[in-house]
């Protein structure tokens, strides 16, 4: 079937501008996490939903970021006010469910490049 | 907090030598360590996922052990390829599965 999918694939947003990044996990995915990953580096987590509920939020690096996900599919990550230190590569990430001891894999999408100019 | 880093952070080798890469982290109690490819723009490709009671898990040409007492797991790569050039990456999850800490990766070029 369909992997995670992201939209758009590269953005470039003006100092200031809104943003907003979409994610579409593999059909019937409980967990769904969003990651930010700087040039050379690993992804850092952002946040975390299982459904429709916002589990985890510690990641997010400030109140400029808002993620949803109302009907426990699609997620979106909004970025207000962009700054430049928020250009990175944004990437979702989807499992099957949330069990501790599972085989649970994390699937990733291929990532959205912001550049924020 | 737990911390997972990568050794080294760039690796060069010919074509057909075997290879380890390293990844330790600093919190023992964990349930899985996943290992992971990266392709230049693209997203993480899933390669290997041990589970806290494994020590081995294998898939092809790739061998990923876990000792969890020594807060470690390697990634070997027999008879490597050209193909196999990439970003290699672990990571962990916090014991409630709600995050997932990731190393800053290892860079393998393997020469034809």
């Amino acid at each position: 079937g369909a992997g995670v999918s992201q939209s758009p694939r590269y953005k470039v947003a003006k100092r200031g501008q809104d943003v907003a990044l979409r994610c579409d996990p593999i059909s019937g995915h409980v967990s769904l996490f969003w990651y930010q990953q700087a040039l050379g580096q690993g992804p850092e987590f952002l946040t975390y939903f299982q459904n429709e509920a916002q589990l985890d939020k510690s990641g997010l690096p400030s109140d400029r970021f808002f993620a949803e996900r109302p009907e426990g599919s699609v997620s979106t990550l909004k970025i207000q006010r962009t700054q430049q230190e928020d250009s990175a590569v944004y990437l979702c990430a989807s499992s099957l469910t949330r069990t501790s001891g599972s085989r649970d894999e994390q699937y990733f999408g291929p990532g959205t490049r912001l550049t924020v100019t | 907090k737990q911390e997972v880093t990568q050794i080294p952070a760039a690796l060069s080798v010919p074509e057909g030598e075997n290879l380890v890469l390293n990844c330790s982290f600093t919190d023992s109690a964990i349930y899985n360590l996943q290992w992971f490819r990266q392709d230049p723009g693209k997203g993480l490709t899933s390669l290997l996922l041990i589970q806290s009671s494994q020590r081995e898990q294998t898939s092809g040409r790739l061998n990923a052990s876990l000792d969890k007492s020594s807060g470690r797991s390697t990634l070997y790569i027999a008879a490597s390829q050209p193909g196999d050039s990439a970003t290699y990456l672990c990571a962990v999850p916090k014991y409630n599965f709600n995050k997932f800490y990731f190393g800053s990766g290892t860079k393998l070029n393997v020469k034809p």
